[in-house]
């Protein structure tokens, strides 16, 4: 069974600051892994999807990077504002066979950034 | 921007009662989703569904459960006789899955609260 766990479970720092979160997973025959990020009492909102034959996927100032063999994801945040506070979260997605897959979910990051 | 859509966005219920949650996934996507997330713990995968039928499910999803795609836009999650535990934020997710490519896209949720 996927097991994922995200670190730091908190973070919160000061606007400006370039930040690393963690995600590490203990199945490695994932197909893709997705970052979401979370707005308290709201919706999911995929930020990045990277192929588990892909190594690295960016958008904007965000760059995620994905080493399937060691089971890890980092997501990397360049030049943090207060409107990237949210909970981020990292999922893996494993083939099951039956061609529709659910993803496994971390507990997340709960980020602040202060102004 | 194609998005999911889900009604209620909030739901209370009693005890024992049957719920009815409505999904409504991005209109080319083939493979439907829910997930439900406790207050303050993981998101949990429930139940995969593919040309109308499950294609997967988790441990959470039991007879009290049922999925269905009535018609051609809508996708709909009931709890048959609902339980306190059952008290949750249900998202509902779609994807292309379009060469391997399975991102997924949440909807906005809708809060479920059992009396």
């Amino acid at each position: 069974k996927q097991e994922v766990t995200q670190i730091p479970a908190a973070l919160s720092v000061p606007e400006g600051e370039n930040l690393v979160l963690n995600c590490s997973f203990t199945d490695s025959a994932i197909y893709n892994l997705q970052w979401f990020r979370q707005d308290p009492g709201k919706g999911l909102t995929s930020l990045l999807l990277i192929q588990s034959s892909q190594r690295e996927q960016t958008s904007g100032r965000l760059n995620a990077s994905l080493d399937k063999s060691s089971g890890r994801s980092t997501l990397y945040i360049a030049a943090s504002q207060p409107g990237d506070s949210a909970t981020y979260l990292c999922a893996p997605g494993v083939f099951s066979g039956g061609g529709a897959d659910g993803l496994t979910f971390g507990k997340g990051t709960h980020l602040i950034i202060q102004p | 921007e194609p998005e999911v859509t889900q009604t209620p966005s909030h739901q209370v219920t009693q005890m024992g009662q049957e719920v009815i949650l409505r999904c409504v996934p991005i209109s080319n996507h083939l493979y439907f989703y829910w997930y439900r997330q406790i207050l303050g713990q993981k998101v949990e995968f429930l139940v995969s569904f593919y040309n109308n039928e499950i294609s997967e499910k988790s441990e959470i999803f039991d007879d009290q459960f049922s999925v269905e795609r009535p018609d051609g836009s809508n996708f709909t999650l009931k709890i048959r006789s609902t339980k306190l535990e059952d008290s949750a934020m249900y998202f509902c997710a779609s994807s292309l899955r379009l060469a391997g490519n399975n991102e997924q896209f949440f909807g906005p949720g809708t809060r479920l609260t059992v009396l």
